[in-house]
């Protein structure tokens, strides 16, 4: 069975530092790896996927994630963080046979 | 396209009532998803359809939860007797393909059982 750990429920973060939201997940097989943000009162949005290739994924707004497979993680990361960016984040996970399964998620607050 | 649209935005009901929660996935995606999210137990996925047939309904949480996809365009998610506990918000969800490919969400119901 797949499973996703977002091991912070909150995240807090000066505007303009850098910011880093951590995920850890188990699969069987090989894992296909996603970011999606989700704002107030609107439903979740696609950030980045990471399916294979590079380890190194860019996505949406700035965001990038780092697939590491020795440590069977994909942080999400943004060298410049903006108020804009607090929301709720989640990270999720396939091995291609099953449906995406979510973390908890993550509430990432930017401080001005 | 509009994206996968989702009526109504908010539903206030009494315990007993039924509920009836409607999706319109994006032209052309195979899969549709169901999905509630509270703040205890997180985004779960209830069920979803691949070309219209139900595929895996496991996460439906008891018999008063049915979803129903007649067509490629329409969905619904029934609840009857609906009950406090049941209160959550309810997103739709379509895509392409059902692990590798991106969901694009419907901007969810609030459900709220007084």
């Amino acid at each position: 069975a797949q499973s996703v750990a977002q091991p912070e429920d909150q995240v807090n973060v000066a505007e303009g530092n850098p910011l880093t939201v951590k995920c850890t997940y188990s699969v069987s097989g090989n894992p296909y790896l996603f970011w999606y943000v989700q704002y107030p009162n609107r439903g979740l949005q696609f950030l980045l996927k990471y399916i294979t290739g590079d380890n190194l994924v860019k996505g949406s707004y700035g965001f990038e994630a780092e697939f590491n497979k020795s440590q069977t993680s994909f942080h999400l990361k943004k060298p410049s963080a903006l108020v804009s960016d607090s929301a709720l984040y989640f990270c999720a996970v396939s091995n291609g046979n099953t449906p995406l399964v979510f973390g908890k998620g993550t509430r990432l607050s930017v401080i001005a | 396209d509009a994206g996968v649209i989702q009526s109504p935005r908010h539903e206030v009901t009494e315990m007993g009532q039924e509920v009836t929660l409607r999706c319109k996935p994006i032209s052309g995606h195979d899969y549709l998803f169901w999905y509630r999210q509270t703040m205890m137990r997180g985004l779960e996925l209830l069920i979803y359809f691949n070309n219209n047939v139900p595929i895996d309904d496991s996460g439906m949480p008891e018999d008063r939860f049915s979803a129903k996809m007649p067509n490629a365009s329409f969905s619904t998610l029934k609840i009857q007797p609906s009950e406090p506990r049941d209160s959550a918000v309810y997103f739709c969800a379509s895509s392409p393909g059902y692990s590798i490919e991106t969901q694009y969400f419907g901007p969810g119901t609030r459900l709220l059982v007084l």
